[in-house]
C-alpha cells in the first residue's frame, strides 16, 4: 500500500513551541503533500514536496523529504493556539489520487 | 476557504435508503475527486471525474456512483445504505487532470440509522 502512515497519532505542544510531525511510505512517490483538517471539516492544502526536492518552506512551514528512507517531516514553527487540527500527509498515486494517513491530532495549549 | 462546496452540510438516512450528494467545484476546475473519510481515520478514495467521464476508481462497490455534469459541478450517489457508510464525504477539485493539488470543500456529515 502507498497509503502514508504518520507519527505521532497525537501531539500536545506549548504555545510558541515548534511541533514536528512525521510520515513514512512504502512504495515510490511522485510527489508527497500535507494538509490540515480542523473539526472534522474540509482539509486545507498546506504543501507539495516533490520527489525530486528534499526541503521546501512557506511561511512558519517546513517540509523535508528523504525518499532513500521514504519519510517525510513537517515542521511547525512558534505554533499559535489556530494551529490546533488534525494533519496528514498523502501520497499522490496515477490519476492524482491522493492517498492518506491516518492523521497527527496537534493540540496548542495557550 | 476554498471555492468548493458541498450540500447538504448534514443528512441522516436510515439502512436500506439512497442519498445524492452534491458538489460544486472551484470555478475553472475540470476534475473533482470524492472521498470518504470515517471517524478517527484519513480520507479514502471514492473515485474521481474528469470531463463527465470517471478515471479512476478506489475500493467501493457499485452502489458508490458518481456523476460530473458540463458546468463540472458532481453528484455522489450511495445505494443501499449499510451503517458503515456513515462517515464525512468530501470532495475536492483540481485545475486540470494531473494536477496534484486538490481543493476540498467542507464535506457533508452523512449518519445512517
Amino acid at each position: 500500500s502507498q497509503q502514508g502512515e504518520e507519527d505521532p497519532q497525537a501531539l500536545s505542544i506549548q504555545e510558541g513551541e515548534n511541533a514536528t510531525m512525521n510520515c513514512s511510505y512504502k512504495t515510490s512517490i511522485n510527489n508527497l503533500q500535507w494538509y490540515r483538517q480542523n473539526s472534522g471539516r474540509g482539509l486545507v492544502h498546506l504543501i507539495l514536496i516533490r520527489s525530486n526536492e528534499r526541503e521546501k518552506h512557506s511561511g512558519r512551514l517546513r517540509v523535508t523529504l528523504d525518499t532513500s528512507k521514504k519519510s517525510s517531516s513537517l515542521l511547525i514553527t512558534a505554533s499559535r493556539a489556530a494551529d490546533t487540527a488534525s494533519y496528514f500527509c498523502a501520497i499522490t498515486g496515477a490519476n492524482s489520487k491522493l492517498t492518506f494517513g491516518k492523521g497527527i491530532t496537534l493540540s496548542v495549549r495557550p | 476557504e476554498t471555492g468548493v462546496t458541498q450540500s447538504p452540510t448534514h443528512l441522516i438516512k436510515t439502512r436500506g435508503q439512497q442519498v445524492t450528494l452534491r458538489c460544486s467545484s472551484q470555478s475553472g476546475h475540470n476534475t473533482v475527486s470524492w472521498y470518504q473519510q470515517a471517524l478517527g481515520q484519513g480520507p479514502q478514495f471514492i473515485f474521481q471525474y474528469y470531463r463527465e467521464e470517471e478515471n479512476g476508481r478506489g475500493n467501493f462497490p457499485p452502489r458508490f456512483s458518481g456523476l460530473q455534469f458540463p458546468n463540472y459541478s458532481s453528484e455522489l450517489n450511495v445505494n443501499a445504505l449499510e451503517l458503515d457508510d456513515s462517515a464525512l464525504y468530501l470532495c475536492a477539485s483540481s485545475l486540470f487532470i494531473g494536477t496534484d493539488t486538490q481543493y476540498f470543500g467542507p464535506g457533508t456529515r452523512l449518519t445512517v440509522l
